[in-house]
């Protein structure tokens, strides 16, 4: 099994909304990610997590809220977004953030969009 | 900071025709490189990676880049593109310590003519 699998697929939220992305992997990895991709540009980390522990916060705004509840699960937590703020959340995850030769797998991605 | 540059944003070919898209990284010290590929409407697939060796890897679906470190580049290529080749190509670095950031380029949309 090599999948990330994300969930949902589609959020449409209100700008006073509360949601949740969830994110899980079933490969032992150690490491994981969530990364945001606006339209027609690349891939931006946002958090990395590290053995179930937040490593790297790219500056990112409050109202994104992330959660390691397990070394299998990584949440996003949504509050009071922008429009701006809509765009395709990608996780990722990988072996172990400390080796020196290894690979990043992606999710398919949530597509959110804030109104 | 790291940085990619990717120079071609978007390039359009012939079924057949010889692709070579260009990548360069600013970072001076020992990296990981990586090509990912983003079909329409799917997530992202790594195509092939350098960690170390031979600079020259063959990664799926007949690609393969170049490591030249005196350039500080890594070049995908493909001998002869499909059209199921149509996708956006992206460059990504991340330093040879550990994986952690993963920096990516801006991105090459190709597109492949039948």
């Amino acid at each position: 099994d090599t999948e990330v699998t994300q969930t949902p697929k589609h959020l449409v939220m209100g700008m006073t909304n509360k949601k949740s992305l969830k994110c899980e992997q079933h490969m032992g990895h150690r490491a994981m990610y969530w990364y945001k991709q606006k339209a027609k540009k690349p891939p931006e980390l946002m958090f990395v997590y590290s053995y179930e522990k937040l490593s790297i916060n790219e500056s990112v705004p409050s109202r994104f809220s992330p959660e390691c509840p397990n070394s299998s699960l990584l949440n996003l937590h949504l509050h009071a977004l922008q429009p701006e703020d809509s765009a395709l959340y990608l996780c990722a995850s990988s072996q172990d953030p400390t080796a020196l030769d290894t690979e990043a797998f992606f999710g398919q991605g949530t597509r959110l969009t804030v109104v | 900071a790291q940085s990619v540059s990717q120079h071609n944003h978007h390039v359009i070919l012939s079924e057949a025709a010889s692709l070579e898209l260009g990548c360069n990284y600013s970072y001076g010290g020992t990296v990981n490189l990586f090509w990912y590929v983003q079909y329409p409407g799917q997530h992202l697939q790594l195509l092939l990676k350098y960690f170390s060796g031979d600079p020259l890897v063959k990664g799926i679906k007949g690609f393969e880049a170049e490591f030249i470190k005196s350039k500080f580049s890594f070049n995908l290529r493909k001998p002869s593109v499909q059209w199921s080749d149509t996708a956006e190509y992206f460059c990504a670095v991340t330093p040879g310590t550990g994986f952690q950031k993963l920096v990516f380029g801006t991105g090459t949309r190709l597109l492949v003519s039948p």
